[in-house]
C-alpha cells in the first residue's frame, strides 16, 4: 500500500488556539486529498476534498473557514484548525489519492482541546 | 441519501473460527466496495477491495458481493485474536476520484 505520514499524531492544545495537521504523501503524487474525523465510536466522516492547487471542497456541516485547507503540492496538504474548541477534539486522518480507485489513510491525529 | 449499513457488533468468534461479516449498501450505482481494518486508536488499513459480483480471495480473507442484493461481506477464516478490531465496509458510489461512504464498521473480537 501507500504510504501516507501526518504530523503530529497527537496534540493537546487550550481553547482558542489554532493547529496545523500535515499530510505527505511519501511514495506517490496526490492529486486529491480526502481529510477525515472520526469522533469516538463513529464512523469516518468526510470533512472536504481538495485538488493539488484548488480550493477545497467542504461537506455540509463543515466550516470553510474554521477548517482550512491547503493542498499547496503534491505531496503535501495541512489541515488548519482555527480557533478549537474541546467539540473539535477529534481524530483526524487524511486520506490522498493518486487518482486510484483505492484510497489509503494516513495514521491519524489525535486532537484534544482543553 | 446514499447509506452504507453495518452491524455494530461486537461479533464474538472463537480462535479458529470462520468470521462474517455483513454490509448493505442503498446506491444501486455502486461500483466498488472496499474492506478496511480499524484497530483502536489507529487509523484505517485496507484489507482488500472488490468491484464484480461473486468471491474474491486473499488469503485468509474472502470478499463476496452480491450487486443484485447489495450486499457485500468478508469472511475471515481461521480467525486469530490479532484480528480483533473493527471493520469497516466502504463503498464508491462512483468512479475516479470519488468519495467513499463508510459504514460505522463492526466490532470483531476473537478469542483465544
Amino acid at each position: 500500500g501507500a504510504v501516507v505520514s501526518q504530523h503530529p499524531s497527537w496534540v493537546i492544545c487550550k481553547s482558542g488556539t489554532s493547529v496545523k495537521i500535515e499530510c505527505r504523501s511519501l511514495d506517490f503524487q496526490a492529486t486529491t486529498m480526502f481529510w477525515y474525523r472520526q469522533f469516538p465510536k463513529q464512523s469516518l466522516m468526510l470533512m472536504a476534498t481538495s485538488n493539488e492547487g484548488s480550493k477545497a471542497t467542504y461537506e455540509q456541516g463543515v466550516e470553510k473557514d474554521k477548517f482550512l485547507i491547503n493542498h499547496a503540492s503534491l505531496t503535501l496538504s495541512t489541515l488548519t484548525v482555527t480557533s478549537a474548541h474541546p467539540e473539535d477534539s477529534s481524530f483526524y486522518i487524511c486520506s490522498p489519492s493518486g487518482g486510484a480507485d483505492t484510497q489509503y489513510f494516513g495514521p491519524g491525529t489525535r486532537l484534544t482541546v482543553l | 441519501q446514499k447509506e452504507v449499513e453495518q452491524n455494530s457488533g461486537p461479533l464474538s468468534v472463537p480462535e479458529g473460527a470462520i468470521a462474517s461479516l455483513n454490509c448493505t449498501y442503498s446506491d444501486r450505482g455502486s461500483q466498488s466496495f472496499f474492506w478496511y481494518r480499524q484497530y483502536s486508536g489507529k487509523s484505517p488499513e485496507l484489507i482488500m477491495f472488490i468491484y464484480s459480483n461473486g468471491d474474491k480471495e486473499d488469503g485468509r480473507f474472502t470478499a463476496q458481493l452480491n450487486k443484485a442484493s447489495q450486499y457485500v461481506s468478508l469472511l475471515i477464516r481461521d480467525s486469530q485474536p490479532s484480528d480483533s478490531a473493527t471493520y469497516l465496509c466502504a463503498v464508491n458510489m462512483g468512479g475516479g476520484y470519488s468519495t467513499l461512504t463508510f459504514g460505522k464498521g463492526t466490532m470483531l473480537l476473537v478469542s483465544p
